[in-house]
């Protein structure tokens, strides 16, 4: 199957600071870039879609000025956490698809810790 | 709504079979996707059904009927490695995939 690198895979920051996550697809063109987030014992979490060069289409209750995401490319969409704090601590998820009749793949996912 | 219904837990015997049941109720339906997650991983893909009918797939097959709105997992000879959760989406006419809350799924030797 494609393959789908997400980086990185652990994170710990302080409370206050910005992580950007990174979602790239290594073998085909992802047109539509899918982010997650999960916690303990639950299922996924769909935050955002992403479609390459337009902006990205947020769930209800998701606040876009806080997960800032880019998709600049058919390769790679990126996830901001600004002004992170200790409730966003959680198990980040991309996926990406290349047409609408496949599967999405999943990148590897990344623990974020905010202290 | 939508809404995607899977049991919460079950739990099998090394070397049984167990399956896992996924009823859906959906706003137009492109197909249905089975995953594996182990703890603290991201989902692998498992199988796709967009079709009536059973496909199979070495130990694991995946059964579907639309008009019911029905999907089940099969897992034969379970191992050890079977221990994960079990992920049942449905992709929606939009092409969005509306999830289940996933089948903790404990194998016991």
């Amino acid at each position: 199957g494609a393959v789908v690198s997400q980086h990185p895979s652990r994170v710990i920051c302080k409370s206050g600071t910005s992580v950007k996550i990174e979602c790239r697809s290594l073998d085909f063109q992802a047109t539509t870039m899918f982010w997650y987030r999960q916690f303990p014992k639950q299922s996924l979490m769909l935050m955002a879609t992403s479609n390459e060069g337009s902006k990205a289409t947020y769930e209800q209750g998701v606040e876009k000025d806080k997960f800032l995401i880019n998709h600049a490319s058919l390769t790679l969409s990126t996830l901001t956490v600004t002004s992170a704090h200790p409730e966003d601590s959680s198990f980040y998820i991309c996926s990406a698809r290349n047409d609408r009749d496949t599967e999405a793949f999943f990148g590897q996912g990344t623990r974020l810790t905010v202290v | 709504g939508q809404n995607i219904d899977q049991p919460t837990e079950m739990t099998a015997t090394e070397g049984a079979i167990v399956q896992i049941n996924c009823t859906y109720q959906t706003s137009g339906f492109n197909g249905l996707f089975w995953y594996q997650q182990h703890a603290g991983e991201a989902p692998t893909f498992l199988s796709y059904n967009v079709l009536d009918g059973l496909e199979e797939k070495g130990r694991f097959s995946s059964f579907l009927s639309r008009s019911k709105g029905y999907s089940y997992l099969l897992l034969k000879e379970l191992q050890m490695k079977d221990s994960a959760s079990y992920l049942c989406a449905v992709m929606d006419s939009n092409y969005q995939l509306i999830w289940g809350a996933g089948t903790k799924l404990i194998i016991k030797p």
